[in-house]
């Protein structure tokens, strides 16, 4: 159980366009999800908190504008890049959590986007 | 200073050994201790969860909590090539849908 997917895996785009990606819980409702970006060899930072049907919680120093993030179901969140820049390409990656399971959140396998 | 902070490594130990990873924190107020590990271009997966202090094993692996020294590790006992990956340490102040805190990371290679 408690398995999320995230789509696509990975996305090369150029820069002045927009990417959306997806993060979806298979098996269980999430009430709440996070975006997350990791640089390479470093952490994973919060970018946003959505709850479903709610505007997302930005972290200081994201841009909303830039990020958009929509969780318009209970088992779907996405994440767009607006304009994406070289400087966006990162590892994005989900989470997911839901108040009738574990006390903790279950992550994606991430989405490897490329900005040239 | 991070809110958390752990040695990147990398560290790199043959096979069989006990491997200890640790991570230490500033903010008294974590109560909600993680353990989690992620492969190369994957997301990370969830080992060991922890409330407040004290010790809790599962397997082969060992998270202790000792708050007073604001000081978790991990042990991983019998450790193996398959173990090599990057281990993330996470706190929270509350439960639930709570924002994580993560260190660096720690790049583990067991060498057989």
């Amino acid at each position: 159980g408690a398995v999320v997917s995230q789509h696509p895996s990975r996305v090369i785009c150029k820069s002045g366009t927009s990417v959306k990606i997806e993060c979806r819980s298979l098996d269980f409702q999430a009430t709440t999800m996070f975006w997350y970006r990791q640089f390479p060899k470093q952490s994973l930072m919060l970018m946003a908190t959505s709850n479903e049907g709610s505007k997302a919680t930005y972290e200081q120093g994201v841009e909303k504008d830039k990020f958009l993030i929509n969780h318009a179901s209970l088992t779907l969140s996405t994440l767009t890049v607006t304009s994406a820049h070289p400087e966006d390409s990162s590892f994005y990656i989900c989470s997911a959590w839901t108040s009738g399971g574990a006390d903790t959140q279950y992550f994606g396998p991430g989405t490897r986007l490329t900005v040239l | 200073q991070k809110e958390v902070e752990q040695d990147p490594g990398p560290l790199s130990v043959p096979e069989g050994a006990i491997v200890s990873l640790n991570c230490t924190y500033s903010n008294s107020a974590f109560q909600y201790f993680m353990w989690y590990r992620q492969y190369s271009r994957k997301g990370p997966e969830l080992l060991m969860y922890t409330y407040s202090s004290g010790n809790k094993e599962d397997g082969r692996f060992t998270a202790q909590v000792d708050k007073s020294s604001k000081y978790i590790s991990l042990f991983i006992r019998d450790s193996q090539p398959s173990d090599s990956a990057t281990y993330l340490c996470a706190m929270s102040v509350a439960g639930g849908a709570q924002k994580l805190v993560f260190g660096q990371g720690t790049r583990l290679t067991i060498n057989p």
